[in-house]
This record gives structure tokens, C-alpha cells and sequence, in this order.
């Protein structure tokens, strides 16, 4: 079936723009997570949103960063006024949690967001 | 949260097996094992879970001891393409609530 989709794939923007990122979960799936990966490292946590409730957005670096989940699916992550320090990989993830198994995420491809 | 410690890196060769182990001495009484691949250019994949003994599918073993402080990802037999980022990853993900990455293992497998 399918599986996560982030578009797009790849952004290039200027210091200062603002960028949104897109995330298509797996159909179903009650929770969705949103990672960053600099070059080379691991992946930091950013905010999670899991069904109706409040997401927990205390992984985001700063308040530039807000995301939004509409309807329990796609989901929006938005950085204003983008810095050089932005740049990264920005991965999506969804799972059934909270539906009674430990179900693993699934992540999608990625956002590889170069700010110039 | 049970934060996770791995070694950076490992370097085996074709054929051999290879063991990398992950420690969580803060793993919670639900926190599940969780074992991820990532390849260049690629999110990462989910290879096994365990939450304790030995758990076995077609690509790996997961053992976890009786403490349940650290889990052992096996792999039988590496190739050339199991050249990938590796993260063990601990968590109660029935419950929700955020998941928190180490760094992971860098294996390179040459031939």
C-alpha cells in the first residue's frame, strides 16, 4: 500500500523566506512525528501529534518553527524567515499508536531543505 | 524517556555476522526495542522489535537479557548493501508521545 509522502522532495530558498513542508501519513495512522536531520547526524525530534490531542511541539528549535495536523492527516511543518542553519533533512513519520500495539513508525523520504 | 547508547561506528565484511548493541539503563517497564535501518537519502526503515528474549525475523535477531538494560541487533551474514545507518530505539509507542533517536551505528560492510 502506500506509504508516507513528503513533498517536496527537495527545497532551495533564500535566508529569510518562509517554507512550508508537506507530510501524507499512512492512511489510518493516529500518530505522526516530525524529525530533522543535519548532514551526517542523527534525527532530533521536532513535535508529535497524536489523534485529537494537544501535539507536543517541545522539540522545536525555535519560534519560527510551527507545524498543524488538519483533520488527523496531512500535516504542515512551516519555518518562517528561514536561516542558513535550517538546512536539513526534514522527515515525517506516522503509526498506529494508542491503537492497542506497538506499532512502528514508518517514515517517509524526506524534505532536504537547502536555505541559501 | 530511555535515552540510548550505540557505537558510532563498525566495519565487518561480506559473510560475517555482525552484532551491534544498544544501551538503555532507563528502560521503562512498557518500553518496547526497536530497531531501524537508514540508507543515504532515504528515511529509515524498521527492521525488529522485541520486548524481551530473542525475537527472529527474516533480516535479523534481537536478543534482549532479563535486565532488559541493552538489546543486541543481529545480523546474519552481512552483504555489501546491509551498508546503512543503524538505531535502536526505546519507547512506550502504545501509549504515544514522542520517540527520541541516539545517534546510531554507521556500518560499513566491505567486501
Amino acid at each position: 500500500g502506500a506509504g508516507v509522502s513528503q513533498s517536496p522532495s527537495n527545497k532551495v530558498t533564500e535566508k529569510g523566506k518562509d517554507v512550508e513542508l508537506r507530510c501524507d501519513p499512512i492512511s489510518g495512522h493516529t500518530a505522526l512525528y516530525w524529525y530533522r536531520q543535519s548532514l551526517g547526524q542523527g534525527l532530533e525530534f521536532l513535535i508529535y501529534f497524536q489523534g485529537n490531542s494537544a501535539p507536543d511541539k517541545s522539540g522545536l528549535p525555535s519560534d519560527r518553527f510551527s507545524a498543524e495536523r488538519t483533520g488527523g492527516s496531512v500535516s504542515t511543518l512551516t519555518i518562517q524567515r528561514t536561516q542558513q542553519e535550517d538546512s536539513a533533512v526534514y522527515l515525517c513519520a506516522s503509526s498506529l499508536a494508542g491503537a492497542g500495539s506497538n506499532s512502528p513508525l514508518h517514515f517517509g523520504n524526506g524534505t532536504r531543505l537547502t536555505v541559501t | 524517556l530511555a535515552k540510548t547508547t550505540q557505537p558510532i561506528s563498525m566495519d565487518s565484511y561480506e559473510g560475517q555476522e555482525v552484532n551491534i548493541t544498544c544501551s538503555h539503563n532507563n528502560i521503562a517497564t512498557n518500553d518496547y526495542i526497536t530497531w531501524y535501518q537508514q540508507f543515504p537519502s532515504q528515511g529509515p526503515r524498521f527492521i525488529i522489535q522485541g520486548y524481551k528474549t530473542k525475537v527472529t525475523n527474516e533480516v535479523a535477531s534481537l536478543f534482549i537479557p532479563a535486565d532488559r538494560k541493552s538489546s543486541t541487533l543481529s545480523l546474519p551474514r552481512v552483504s555489501l548493501s546491509d551498508t546503512a545507518v543503524y538505531y535502536c530505539l526505546v519507547g512506550d509507542n502504545n501509549q504515544g508521545g514522542k520517540l527520541i533517536f541516539g545517534q546510531g551505528t554507521e556500518l560499513s560492510v566491505k567486501p
